[in-house]
């Protein structure tokens, strides 16, 4: 699987969008990247994921570049809740060839600030 | 479906002891993973399995044994309790059309 490359930490006022980066230049055609949170120490939340095509859903949208060497994960309105560790990851589909594994990286820390 | 289920959710062993971490899910998924997250850091994969009877290493297996004897059931084994086992353990679970990786909520386990 791909490597990725994230900051270390982040600072986001409530209210603001957050814009969480993620380089994944040796991103092979077959992998997604996905991203996940982590709330102190609770397991891992899946957010959103995609190949591609820029992706929404009612948690973030993700924004994949044309040659899909970094993504950005955005959450258009921080809140105090939203202060976690993201993890950007890159994937290979599941199949009957494959394992699958998930390799997670050390993230980066979002803190939302009053 | 309560999803994925771990036991217990805290322990303390000493050195030397022995215990399995259990893990189970109740949505037929074939893929299931074991980390382990020491703190202040990220996950890091001790073994996974992709069905029934198959098994292999992640990144940190040493210290650690597993078996999936069914589909549902994937538990983690110490043999020799170390304190640099130390840490948080979650399993996770992952069905061959699916697109989430689940998680349990974790098992914290202190070896002194």
């Amino acid at each position: 699987d791909a490597k990725t490359t994230q900051p270390t930490s982040m600072d986001c006022a409530e209210g603001r969008a957050a814009n969480l980066p993620c380089n994944h230049s040796t991103i092979s055609g077959n992998e997604y990247v996905y991203w996940y949170r982590q709330i102190h120490s609770q397991g891992p939340q899946y957010i959103i994921h995609g190949l591609k095509n820029n992706e929404t859903n009612e948690m973030a949208s993700l924004i994949i570049t044309e040659d899909r060497k970094s993504s950005t994960l955005i959450l258009p309105h921080a809140t105090l809740r939203d202060t976690a560790v993201y993890y950007c990851i890159v994937r290979v589909r599941n199949s009957s060839s494959n394992t699958g594994k998930l390799i997670f990286g050390q993230g980066t820390t979002l803190q939302v600030k009053p | 479906n309560a999803g994925v289920t771990q036991t217990p959710k805290f322990r303390i062993l000493k050195i030397g002891q022995s215990m399995t971490l259990q893990c189970a899910q109740d949505m037929n998924h074939n893929y299931m993973y074991w980390y382990r997250q020491d703190p202040g850091m990220g996950l890091k994969l001790i073994y996974y399995s992709v069905g029934a009877g198959i098994t292999d290493k992640g990144e940190v297996p040493n210290g650690y044994n597993v078996s999936r004897s069914t589909t549902e059931d994937f538990p983690l084994r110490l043999e020799l309790a170390a304190p640099s086992q130390t840490s948080v353990y979650f399993c996770a679970s992952w069905g061959l059309r699916g697109e989430k990786l689940f998680f349990g909520s974790g098992t914290q386990l202190s070896v002194l």
